[in-house]
Formats: C-alpha cells, structure tokens, sequence
C-alpha cells in the first residue's frame, strides 16, 4: 500500500519562500507529481519528478529523493494569486499503478 | 484544444436516488479517472479507464460504477445515494496510464458539485 503526508497548512507573506514536504510509504513508484488547486478551482499540475533531484519550472521547484521517500515543494517569491492547496501525488506500482494523492496543504499568503 | 468537460455542474438529489455523471476528455486523451473531494479526505481516487477498460478501483463500495465509451467519453454512476456522497467529483484525462514521464498529468475538469439531500 501508500500512504503520503503533506502538512495541513502553511502561512507566509508575500516575497516569501515556502516549502511543502511530501512523505511517502510505498515500496515502489513511478515518479512524484505535484498539483495546484484554487478554492472553487480544478487541480492543475505544477511539476514532476521522475529522478531523484531537483526540477526547476519558474517560480517553483520540486525535489524527490528516493531513497529518503521524500519529496518538497518549493515555492518562491510568494504572490496572493500562490494561496491555494497543492496536492503530492504518486503512481504506485504496488498498488496496480494508481493515482494517489497526499491529502494536501493549503497555503495562505498574506500581503 | 477543449479541456475536459463535466456534466451537470450542479447536482442535487435526495438519499436512495441515483445519479450519473458524465465527461468528455480532452481530444486525443485516452484516459480518464474519477475522483471524489470532501473537505475531510481530500482526493480519493474512484476508478481510471483506458480504451474502455478499467484499469484501476478504488476502496468504495459497489454502489460507484463507471464505463467508458469507444469515443473516450466516460460517465460514473451513483446508486442508492447516501448523505456521505455530497462531494466534488472530478474528472481527469491523460495520454497515457502507466509509465514515466508526463505522459501522466492528469487534466482535470471542473467538477460535479453533488449535493444528497
């Protein structure tokens, strides 16, 4: 089985940088995806990691480390349009190549 | 290119009703998976679909079905509705279903707001 763990919730003020970790329990995964979703919204995808390291996309970055079953999301330069939940998520191989999804964290940035 | 598309937006119906759901993937998207929302469990996965066969269930009882049609359109279907079912179900459309890479990101719709009364 899976099971990912992301923090609740996370505060921080504009210009800022916030980092959202994503623990994970699976013996085997494809890759870690991250995903962004505004209240009232649809998720829409950030970023995602095949190999361990760190994948730089604009403002965000994510970072997986596989042998630690750990993975972060960082956000930098904090705006008001960044408060959002943002969702980890894994294809687990064990568990016949399902989508789960960590139960994510919401962001709030304040002016 | 049309993003994925669900039908109705808004949904209410009474407990012992059923209901069904429908979406239309992105064009060319041969995969389409069905989510639940509820502020307390956040995303939990139904089912995911790939050239009319289901690939893959989640852990919800037998009264959540699906299908899949040969045009990629997909529809889920709640019966004998219960209070707990008022949700947001989402639907989302990928390329590919297994494997590396971004073949995977998933494209979700808006959603189905269900409202069981």
């Amino acid at each position: 089985g899976q099971s990912l763990e992301q923090p609740s919730e996370v505060t921080a003020v504009e210009g800022a940088i916030v980092q959202i970790n994503c623990t994970y329990q699976t013996s085997g995964f494809y890759g870690l995806s991250w995903y962004q979703q505004h209240d009232g919204g649809a998720p829409t995808f950030l970023s995602y990691n095949a190999l361990d390291g760190l994948e730089e996309t604009g403002r965000f970055s994510s970072f997986l480390s596989r042998s630690d079953s750990y993975g972060y999301l960082l956000l930098q330069e904090l705006q008001m349009k960044d408060s959002a939940s943002y969702f980890c998520a894994v294809r687990d191989r064990a568990a016949g190549n399902k989508l789960t999804f960590g139960g994510g964290t919401r962001v709030l940035v304040k002016p | 290119k049309a993003g994925v598309t669900q039908t109705p937006r808004y949904l209410i119906k009474t407990r012992g009703q059923q209901v069904t759901l429908s979406c239309s993937p992105i064009s060319g998207h041969r995969s389409v998976s069905w989510y639940q929302q509820t502020p307390g469990q956040g995303l939990q996965f139904l089912f995911e679909y790939f050239s009319e066969t289901q690939r893959n269930k989640g852990n919800f009882p037998g009264r959540f079905s699906g299908r899949q049609f040969s045009n990629s359109r997909s529809e889920m279907n709640v019966s004998t509705l219960e209070l707990g079912d008022s949700a947001l179900y989402l639907c989302a459309s990928s390329l590919e279903i297994v494997g590396q890479g971004r073949l995977n990101e998933q494209f979700f719709g808006p959603g189905t707001r269900l409202t069981v009364l």
